[in-house]
């Protein structure tokens, strides 16, 4: 099984701030990485689909980048509605896993 | 616009059972793979199974084989999970989700499991 390491666990910033993310695969997931965001009470959403493709309707604001066993999820400069729970999520081995999550937080 | 919609969960017994569905539309149901993901109560993400567009193929977590069956109608447009055997540890919200690119593209808002006697 891969394991999915996100850091940090918690990230306190302001809004307008930049946010930077990591996720570090036990082994290489290629390019099949995923990120997704999930607000208190909602379902989650996909943001980034193969590392770096954002999906339909997704800001510009956030990115993705990465290979083998190394992803960033950047959000360039944070909105209010930014302020959630950011998961990593690889699809190159069964079973399919997630990471632990990083909680962004209003400082 | 894509929906889905879960149905089934509720309050169950220790080595109950409960068939979980999830209603499907805007898309073409029968061409994407779907899948189950749950998360209990204050924690993070697991996915729980996949089968493929056809039905053909299926995947299942190691905590759950054996116990959970993943099917579909595609005539309907409904994705199933019937759940066995069921355990405290499986107490979740479930999520189905399509998998039109690979990843989980769409999601439902999730059904309540409670499993509890």
């Amino acid at each position: 099984e891969i394991v999915l390491t996100q850091s940090p666990a918690t990230l306190s910033l302001s809004p307008g701030e930049r946010a930077t993310l990591s996720c570090r695969a036990s082994q290489s997931v290629s390019s099949y990485l995923a990120w997704y965001q999930q607000k208190p009470g909602q379902a989650p959403r996909l943001l980034i689909s193969d590392a770096s493709n954002r999906a339909t309707g997704i800001p510009a604001r956030f990115s993705g980048s990465g290979s083998g066993t190394d992803f960033t999820l950047t959000i360039s400069s944070l909105e209010p509605e930014d302020f959630a729970v950011y998961y990593c999520q690889q699809r190159s081995n069964w079973p399919l896993t997630f990471g632990g999550g990083t909680k962004v937080d209003i400082k | 616009e894509v929906q889905l919609l879960e149905s089934g969960g509720g309050l169950v017994q220790p080595g109950g059972s409960l068939r979980l569905s999830c209603a499907a539309s805007g898309f073409s149901f029968s061409s994407y793979g779907m899948s189950w993901v749950r998360q209990a109560p204050g924690k993070g993400l697991e996915w729980v199974s996949s089968i493929s567009g056809g039905g053909s193929s299926t995947y299942y977590a190691d905590s759950v084989k054996g116990r959970f069956t993943i099917s579909r109608d595609n005539s309907k447009n409904t994705l199933y999970l019937q759940m066995s055997r069921l355990r405290a540890e499986d107490t979740a919200v479930y999520y189905c989700a399509t998998r039109i690119s690979g990843s989980f593209d769409y999601w439902g808002q999730g059904t309540l499991v409670t499993v509890s006697s």
